[in-house]
């Protein structure tokens, strides 16, 4: 079936601009998770949806990110008022079932000039 | 805090031999635990999952887990070049409502 999809693979933007990041999950799973990675760096969790209840946003690193999701769709990450250090590349996985088995989608890279 | 640790390499093995990969987690309240890989430039493959005690092997790859000792590892058997790659291991802490926490990775070289 079809895996975790994300779009635009590639974004470049001007500084102090506004971007929005989609993720598409696998269907049917009730999680889902957006992650950023900057160049040879770890994981950083950003923010978790778990069907209807209020996500879990504390990993944003600052009021200009935030998130959406309808449902158990799609999710669409902003970032407002880019700067050079939100350049990355952003990481959506979904998840469900017991164990909470996570699946990324390709990602989004986001180069902030 | 919950913290995932591991050793961030490079990991150095010649061609065929075995590959030692070790995590290390701080709560005994953890549940599952996944080894992902990642090539450079992609995002994170899982390609094994362990939840209860002791090993599982899948092709060439065992994960091992030590739940006492807090301690889970991978193993990868006649290692291949194409293996090279950084090694993520995560650890759910809340079950099916829980996020996972990532370690930072081991970058694996296995020479030809």
């Amino acid at each position: 079936g079809a895996g975790v999809s994300q779009s635009p693979s590639n974004k470049v933007t001007e500084k102090g601009k506004d971007v929005e990041l989609r993720c598409d999950p696998i269907s049917g799973h009730t999680a889902l998770y957006w992650y950023r990675q900057r160049l040879g760096q770890g994981l950083e969790f950003l923010i978790y949806f778990q069907g209807n209840s209020a996500p879990d946003k504390s990993g944003l690193p600052s009021d200009r990110f935030s998130a959406e999701r309808t449902g158990e769709s799609v999710s669409t990450l902003t970032i407002q008022r880019t700067q050079q250090e939100d350049s990355a590349v952003y990481l959506c996985a979904s998840s469900s079932g017991t164990f909470n088995t996570q699946y990324f989608g390709p990602g989004t890279r986001l180069t902030v000039l | 805090q919950k913290e995932v640790e591991q050793n961030s390499g490079p990991l150095s093995v010649p061609e065929g031999a075995i590959a030692s990969l070790n995590c290390t987690y701080s709560d005994r309240g953890s549940q599952s635990f996944f080894w992902y890989r990642q090539y450079s430039g992609k995002s994170p493959e899982l390609i094994m999952s362990i939840y209860s005690n002791g090993d599982k092997e899948d092709g060439r790859f065992t994960a091992q887990l030590n739940k006492a000792s807090q301690y889970v590892s991978l193993l990868i058997r006649d290692s291949q070049p194409s293996d090279s790659a950084t090694y993520l291991c995560a650890v759910n802490y809340g079950g099916s409502q829980g996020n996972l926490i990532f370690g930072k990775g081991t970058k694996l070289s296995v020479k030809p």
